[in-house]
């Protein structure tokens, strides 16, 4: 079992809906959750970092962690095609290292 | 906040050349670089980790002597490809932390290597 599992996509949902996106991972250690966007051709751009349980939310973008259950979501409300990207969730023990999953290639349909 | 800088952003080079590739934090100090690569649809695979006025420590199957890594001050950290070959084309990305303990990595834009 990989440490961060996340489905590959690609994911399409009309423009306006709210989306999900999810990763799984296997160690009980990680502390610190992230969200990263990746456009076509460009390094991944923080979204959202969060620490422990719980939910984060900013503007349009909520993160939630369920430590219990080793599983992360982001979510998008009123999505744009603007949102069309691959989205990459990322976890950390506390050390330097981060792990990303494959990412998520996500397309809002206008 | 916590800009990163990576140039150049494509370099197309025959094989055999040595390619050198530039991280810059432009406005934040960075004690701690990372160097990853990333194959098309895949995710980042960290190569390396840079701190500041050390050597670098590169994750196990990457040949140190075939990627140079120098961060010789706390606003740049180099990568250079030895003597690439077309299995070194790839997508580079460097990151940064801006501080001590725990902190999300920035990234810069990444440079796509192409090896003829």
């Amino acid at each position: 079992q990989k440490e961060v599992e996340q489905d590959p996509g690609p994911l399409s949902v009309p423009e306006g809906a709210i989306v999900s996106l999810n990763c799984t991972y296997s160690n009980s250690a990680f502390q610190y959750f992230m969200w990263y966007r990746q456009y076509s051709r460009k390094g991944p751009e923080l979204l959202m970092y969060t620490y422990s349980s719980g939910n984060k939310e900013d503007g349009r973008f909520t993160a939630q962690v369920d430590k219990s259950s080793k599983y992360i979501s982001l979510f998008i409300r009123d999505s744009q095609p603007s949102d069309s990207a691959t989205y990459l969730c990322a976890m950390s023990a506390g050390d330097d290292k981060i792990i990303f999953g494959k990412g998520t290639r996500l397309h809002i349909l206008p | 906040g916590a800009v990163v800088s990576q140039h150049p952003s494509w370099v197309i080079c025959k094989s055999g050349t040595s390619v050198k590739i530039e991280c810059r934090s432009l406005d934040f100090q960075a004690t701690t670089m990372f160097w990853y690569r990333q194959f098309p649809k895949q995710s980042l695979m960290l190569m390396a980790t840079s701190n500041e006025g050390s050597k670098a420590t590169y994750e196990q199957g990457v040949e140190k002597d075939k990627f140079l890594i120098n961060h010789a001050s706390l606003t740049l950290s180099t990568l250079t490809v030895t003597s690439a070959h077309p299995e070194d084309s790839s997508f580079y990305i460097c990151s940064a932390t801006p501080g001590q303990g725990v902190q999300p990595q920035h990234f810069g834009d990444g440079t796509r290597l192409s090896i003829l």
